[in-house]
């Protein structure tokens, strides 16, 4: 496609269930980038692949996150043990290096 | 961490009126980023502004670089520019920073 694509667009998980949040970035883009935005938190920085590069985590807010970049293309989030803080919409974005980040729709999560 | 600060935080207009949002961030950038983001939720690029003055129809930009802060222009504004315009600077290490945003009401 053209542009980034994420699933699913909406999810709703019971507190402690896993969840997995998937990213399709734009073809060609060797880096991919999560965000999250929450109510009262705005837009944060979450996790970056580039290339082959071991990701920086910096982000991520508990060791219940963590991801990966199957063959420098397809991106999951995967979220353990949900907690109700993690309700939030989870924003991938993609772009050659040093050039515009473009964003997908985003995944709506909420954890009851 | 680079502080990145949008105003104003809400800004109501009539159509036809001309505004214009601020950013200012607190270091050096890579480069800069507008967004327009939709009642979806969707983030709209609007501008990949490092340095200069760029325009695209009735919306344009500034960033001075080394007074570090960037303006948006909007002209003639329409009901459809309403929704939340974010400001966002790429640090060295090529993440986004995202300013809080301006949250834009246009009113027929």
């Amino acid at each position: 496609g053209a542009g980034v694509s994420q699933s699913p667009s909406n999810k709703v998980t019971e507190k402690g269930k896993d969840v997995e949040l998937r990213c399709d970035p734009i073809s060609g883009h060797t880096a991919l980038y999560w965000y999250r935005q929450s109510l009262g938190q705005g837009l944060e920085f979450l996790i970056y692949f580039q290339g082959n590069s071991a990701p920086d985590k910096s982000g991520l807010p508990s060791d219940r996150f963590s991801a990966e970049r199957t063959g420098g293309s397809v991106s999951t989030l995967t979220i353990q043990r949900t907690q109700q803080e993690d309700s939030a919409v989870y924003l991938c974005a993609s772009s050659v290096v040093q050039e515009t980040q473009y964003f997908g729709p985003g995944t709506r999560l909420l954890v009851l | 961490g680079i502080q990145v600060e949008q105003s104003p935080p809400d800004l109501i207009l009539q159509e036809g009126a001309n505004s214009t949002l601020r950013c200012n961030f607190s270091d050096s950038v890579n480069n800069l980023q507008w967004f327009h983001q939709n009642p979806w939720g969707q983030l709209i690029n609007l501008f990949y502004i490092p340095s200069g003055t760029k325009q695209n129809g009735r919306l344009s930009a500034t960033t001075v670089a080394t007074e570090r802060y960037s303006l948006l222009y909007i002209s003639s504004s329409q009901t459809t520019d309403s929704g939340v315009y974010f400001c966002a600077v790429e640090r060295p290490d090529y993440k986004l920073s995202f300013g809080a945003g301006t949250t834009v009401t246009v009113r027929a």
